[in-house]
């Protein structure tokens, strides 16, 4: 099955610092998203970014599908900002399931 | 907007008995999918339903069991709990108008003791 791969596995920033998260992923896909999940483990969709860039508010993503990866930039990192950020591949190509990467451990200090 | 509604919030069973899990997935979505997590891990997904059919099977114990009913909602059936049953769990739904997005449901802590 398609492996997913993050980096760096965990990332202390002081608040208002800049951050870039990977996520590498090992086949071709047409369908990846990006979430974070809460301190109170809620996990929220920031991103559907199959190809492409977008932008919202801090956060953007790019994903460069012919290489397989994509990046989460955060500016102006917030202490509420902190907790886990997944990329998850896959959706009706794959069957119909996700698959999550390992996750980016992200702590936002004030 | 409505979200993804999982019931209840927090469960304690002990080893050996059974627990069921419900999703009230968002209104409209065709697909409920079912993901554990344990600590400090990702997300593992474990079944998945289109149209109310089973779609996809992962990483789920023969122990463990779910359908989607006429009205959408879906539950997961839980027996013969074991400790390491222990995890969050979570529902999504999509649409496949929507670009497939998922949206989670906040999860259902069990405690198998």
């Amino acid at each position: 099955g398609i492996q997913v791969e993050q980096s760096p596995p965990d990332l202390i920033l002081q608040e208002g610092a800049n951050s870039t998260l990977r996520c590498n992923f090992s086949d071709s896909v047409n369908n990846l998203q990006w979430f974070h999940q809460n301190p109170w483990g809620q996990l929220i969709n920031l991103f559907y970014i199959p190809s492409g860039t977008k932008q919202n508010g801090r956060l953007s993503a790019t994903t460069v599908a012919t290489e397989r990866y994509s990046l989460l930039y955060i500016s102006s990192s917030q202490t509420t900002d902190s907790g886990v950020y997944f990329c998850a591949v896959g959706g009706s190509l794959y069957g119909q399931n996700f698959v999550f990467g390992p996750g980016t451990r992200l702590s936002v200090l004030p | 907007a409505a979200g993804v509604i999982q019931s209840p919030r927090h469960l304690i069973k002990e080893k050996r008995e059974t627990a069921t899990l419900k999703c009230y997935p968002i209104p409209r979505h065709d697909t409920v999918y079912w993901y554990q997590q344990g600590p400090g891990q990702d997300p593992q997904f474990l079944i998945s339903f289109y149209e109310k059919m089973q779609s996809d099977k992962g990483s789920i114990p023969d122990r463990f069991s779910a359908q989607q009913f006429s009205d959408y909602h879906s539950e997961l059936n839980m027996s013969s709990l074991e400790l390491g049953d222990s995890a969050l769990y979570f529902c999504a739904s999509s649409s496949d108008r929507d670009n497939e997005k998922l949206f989670f449901g906040s999860g259902t802590q069990l405690s198998v003791l």
